[in-house]
């Protein structure tokens, strides 16, 4: 059971364009992580947010944290075919839930 | 650096065999978790590990999973008798935080591909 839901679940796009995928709960989480997980390899944490409100930006990568920590956002501006990947997002104390994933792919 | 390190790659086991799958964490990194990952699907939580201590163990499917992680630094997950339901991605995650912190940070293993047949 996982009680992160995100969307949308795949998303195909030329190179340069903008794209938000969302993770969306029910539940309050004191923190979120997004990962972007290439095939045959392990997720890589991209951020970590803490703080309801919260905006952090990794380069072209920007996260939001929900006001209510129950919901997050990633957005990338001007997407590269290097951003191709499945981006997952995950919250929790020990055991870790994770999402489905987006599965994203950047057509050049 | 070393990353965290899953062996083997690839399992195939026939329906009923036993197996045992390896995770050797970055050194000195206090916690260590497993998740199964189907295909198409998120990882999802098996147990998790604080030094030798398992703090967790509500993700594992059924009594025929098993993990242990006996001197808080390489970890093992048993199967035994091996379902085809099985079948999927084990991978391995430590980290340098106890899971007390609130962002405490996961490194993950290239996991190990299970096949039952």
């Amino acid at each position: 059971t996982q009680l992160l839901e995100q969307s949308p679940q795949f998303l195909s796009i030329q190179e340069g364009e903008n794209l938000t995928v969302y993770c969306n709960s029910s539940s309050v989480f004191s923190s979120l992580q997004w990962y972007r997980q290439e095939p045959g390899e392990g997720p890589v944490l991209l951020v970590t947010v803490v703080t309801g409100g919260e905006v952090k930006k990794l380069k072209r990568l920007t996260f939001q944290f929900g006001d209510a920590r129950k919901d997050s956002s990633l957005h990338i501006t001007a997407a590269q075919p290097g951003d191709t990947g499945l981006y997952l997002c995950a919250g929790g104390e020990g055991d870790m839930r994770f999402g489905a994933g987006t599965r994203l792919t950047v057509k050049p | 650096g070393a990353g965290v390190s899953q062996s083997p790659r690839y399992k195939v086991a026939k329906r009923g065999q036993d197996v045992a799958l390896r995770c050797d964490p970055i050194s000195g990194h206090v916690s260590l978790f497993w998740y199964q990952q189907a295909l198409g699907q998120g990882p999802e939580f098996l147990t998790y590990f604080q030094n030798e201590a398992q703090l967790d163990k509500s993700g594992l499917p059924s009594d025929r999973f098993f993990a242990e992680r006996p001197e808080g630094s390489v970890s093992t997950l048993k199967i035994q008798r091996t379902q085809q339901e099985d079948s999927a991605v084990y991978l391995c995650a430590s980290s340098p935080q106890a899971t007390t912190s609130r962002s405490y940070e996961q490194y993950f293993g290239p996991g190990t591909r299970l096949t039952v047949t």
